[in-house]
């Protein structure tokens, strides 16, 4: 099993740009999630996904959309990227059962000029 | 509101010694989940180890276990025998129970551990 893999690994935007990270997972999870990392801000969530078909703001949405495309892929659009959008952005997912732990991708680093 | 508090920025141990990474959370919940990943300088998330609310045993695995005390809101981090591979950041983390039937996760800022030869 992959468990939870994310494309790209790096991207570099010019302000105004538009791009999607993709996200799937193979662990026939329901809940799926994308986080955004700052240094010295832990993570933050983003957008999360309950299951296929629905999909919530989490504490940060602005300047984001998401897509649960199906059970496996959860995709994260920025429409016109923004410098305040520069970091590294991980989807995660979860099992609703048993300790509901959250396993991670490995990661996207976006940088916006 | 629910919040995680890791009041260590950095911390330095000694190669085989044991070290404590301090975590405080704060929750109305009656039932909530603890965890702790570790993020090396490469960049993933790995998770670590889980502590549940109604669990009356602090949890291990391995060289890890969580020191859970519940009445303090607690659930510090303990690493027997620090190996020089332990060095990354270490992220405590909540589960809270949502509305839609799923659970969101909040984090607190981390602790970056060096483990000294």
């Amino acid at each position: 099993n992959a468990g939870v893999t994310q494309t790209p690994k790096f991207q570099v935007l010019k302000t105004g740009q538009s791009m999607t990270l993709q996200c799937a997972q193979d662990m026939n999870h329901n809940s799926m999630y994308w986080y955004r990392q700052d240094p010295g801000m832990g993570l933050r969530l983003i957008y999360y996904s309950a299951s296929e078909g629905t999909t919530d703001k989490g504490e940060v949405p602005n300047g984001y959309n998401v897509s649960r495309l199906n059970k496996r892929e959860f995709s994260l659009r920025l429409e016109s990227a923004a410098p305040s959008q520069t970091s590294v952005y991980f989807c995660a997912s979860s099992e609703h059962t048993g300790t509901d732990t959250q396993y991670f991708g490995p990661g996207t680093r976006l940088t916006v000029l | 509101a629910q919040k995680i508090t890791q009041t260590q920025p950095g911390m330095f141990v000694q190669e085989k010694e044991a070290v404590t990474l301090d975590c405080t959370y704060d929750t109305s919940d009656q039932s909530y989940g603890l965890f702790w990943y570790k993020q090396p300088s490469s960049g993933e998330m790995i998770f670590l180890i889980y502590q549940g609310s109604y669990d009356e045993q602090n949890a291990t695995e391995g060289r890890y276990s969580l020191n859970f005390q519940k009445a303090r809101k607690s659930a510090n981090l303990v690493i027997s025998a620090s190996q020089l591979g332990d060095s990354a950041m270490y992220f405590c983390a909540m589960r809270e129970g949502l509305t839609s039937g799923t659970y969101k996760y909040i984090f607190g800022t981390g602790t970056r551990l060096k483990v000294l030869a």
